[in-house]
């Protein structure tokens, strides 16, 4: 079956420093990958679309040049979370979908990244 | 704005028992609905549903969509402690017909 990898899966960084996370689809092309952080006790919020070759289309409330996204080609994306703060701690899970954009088949989810600024 | 609801958001019940876990949407064009089922890291699928009216099933799983009411349901029989965990629905509509949107979750504990 279809995979997506994530990485790192866990990381602990200074206040103030950049953190990148990966997400890379192993067997199949994601044209199109998506973000989402989850808080303790709560569901996945989609923070933004990253869309190979363009700029990433980023959810309401999302800074765009806190949480800078690559998606530079069909397998990887990747994100950076920029002068990381401690409110910044969270899960950080990609996901990625095969297939035609039609909405019909199944999201595969990497691993997540749990962040810890400390 | 795509919304989706789930109910309940908790539930505590005894190994064997059943439950039926719901999941309602408004969805500006709908696509499919999807089931996920997330442990400690990230969520693994269950179903995706595209018609209404046709059960899928696997093992003790089983779900079903009816889009005349907007909603579909999750139902676990004979629950095992395993399957503690939080069940996310998902939806996929116009907005990006890639892009799942989530309901809060219902965070299932099954005690023995």
């Amino acid at each position: 079956g279809a995979v997506v990898s994530q990485h790192p899966s866990r990381v602990i960084c200074k206040s103030g420093t950049s953190v990148k996370i990966e997400c890379r689809s192993l067997d199949f092309q994601a044209t199109t990958m998506f973000w989402y952080r989850q808080f303790p006790k709560q569901s996945l919020m989609l923070m933004a679309t990253s869309n190979e070759g363009s700029k990433a289309t980023y959810e309401q409330g999302v800074e765009k040049d806190k949480f800078l996204i690559n998606h530079a080609s069909l397998t990887l994306s990747t994100l950076t979370v920029t002068s990381a703060h401690p409110e910044d701690s969270s899960f950080y899970i990609c996901s990625a979908r095969r297939g035609a954009a039609r909405g019909n088949t199944e999201a595969f989810f990497g691993q997540g990244t749990r962040l810890t600024v400390v | 704005e795509d919304k989706v609801v789930q109910s309940p958001l908790s539930l505590v019940v005894h190994e064997g028992d059943t439950v039926t876990l719901n999941c309602s949407y408004e969805v500006t064009n709908f696509r499919s609905l999807l089931w996920y089922k997330q442990e400690k890291k990230a969520p693994t699928f269950l179903f995706m549903l595209t018609s209404s009216g046709i059960e899928k099933k696997s093992g003790r799983l089983s779900s079903i969509l009816d889009k005349k009411e907007l909603s579909s349901i999750l139902n676990i029989t004979a629950t095992q402690t395993g399957d503690s965990a939080i069940y996310l629905c998902a939806v996929s509509g116009l907005q990006g017909a890639q892009k799942l949107v989530f309901g809060q979750g219902t965070r299932l504990t099954i005690n023995p």
